[in-house]
């Protein structure tokens, strides 16, 4: 059982450079999460998506876009990368009348 | 608005040490609150969960936490630490209109030897 699943695990980008985080999911849960975590700052929400077709902003959606592809997929894009988004970045999902989080590996991002 | 605190940012414990983790949150309705353990290079993992009933919690790998309603508090405790307990531990607050959870700043523990 795969659970959530994050590509890539590491990336290096360059300041202005764009990429996008995939995440996927194999629960069928209906909601997703995009938080990212700093030193000393715990986990930050980014986006998430309560259902499939909608999104919404967390506390820090600012450089950042996602896409809800289909229910098992929840995409973080960075258009234009700033060292300020040099963080680790994790996806999670949830399943409806649950209220727990399952998270997904994390994915190491440093931009230089 | 709602927010969760966690008192202690570093912890270093011997083994066999008892631990009791700090975390108040602000929110005026009914809560649901979590532990969520880090291991090291691991992804968070949940250790317990409170939604309602007996305010005392039993989770994973022999962790309680205690939900106090009067002083807006979930600590989590554990009677004898191990070495393997050493990772970074979140409080986790969902009020009850919210989708995602809250997290506090997180807590390392290093327990040595």
């Amino acid at each position: 059982n795969a659970g959530v699943t994050q590509t890539p695990k590491f990336q290096v980008l360059k300041t202005g450079q764009s990429m996008t985080l995939q995440c996927a999911q194999d629960m069928n849960h209906n909601s997703m999460y995009w938080y990212r975590q700093d030193p000393g700052m715990g986990l930050r929400l980014i986006y998430y998506s309560a259902s499939e077709g909608t999104t919404d902003k967390g506390e820090v959606p600012n450089g950042y876009n996602v896409s809800r592809l289909n229910k098992r997929e929840f995409s973080l894009r960075l258009e234009s990368a700033a060292p300020s988004q040099t963080s680790v970045y994790f996806c999670a999902s949830r399943n409806r009348g649950e209220r727990e989080l399952f998270f997904g590996e994390g994915s190491r991002l440093t931009v230089l | 608005a709602q927010s969760v605190s966690q008192h202690n940012h570093h912890v270093i414990l011997s083994e066999a040490a008892s631990l009791e983790l700090g975390c108040n949150y602000s929110y005026g309705g009914t809560v649901n609150l979590f532990w969520y353990v880090q291991y090291p290079g691991q992804h968070l993992q949940l250790l317990l969960k409170y939604f309602s009933g007996d305010p005392l919690v039993k989770g994973i790998k022999g962790f309680e936490a205690e939900f106090i309603k009067s002083k807006f508090s979930f600590n989590l405790r554990k009677p004898s630490v191990q070495w393997s307990d050493t990772a970074e531990y979140f409080c986790a607050l969902r009020g009850n209109s919210g989708y995602a959870l809250n997290f506090g700043k997180g807590t390392s523990l290093l327990v040595t030897p």
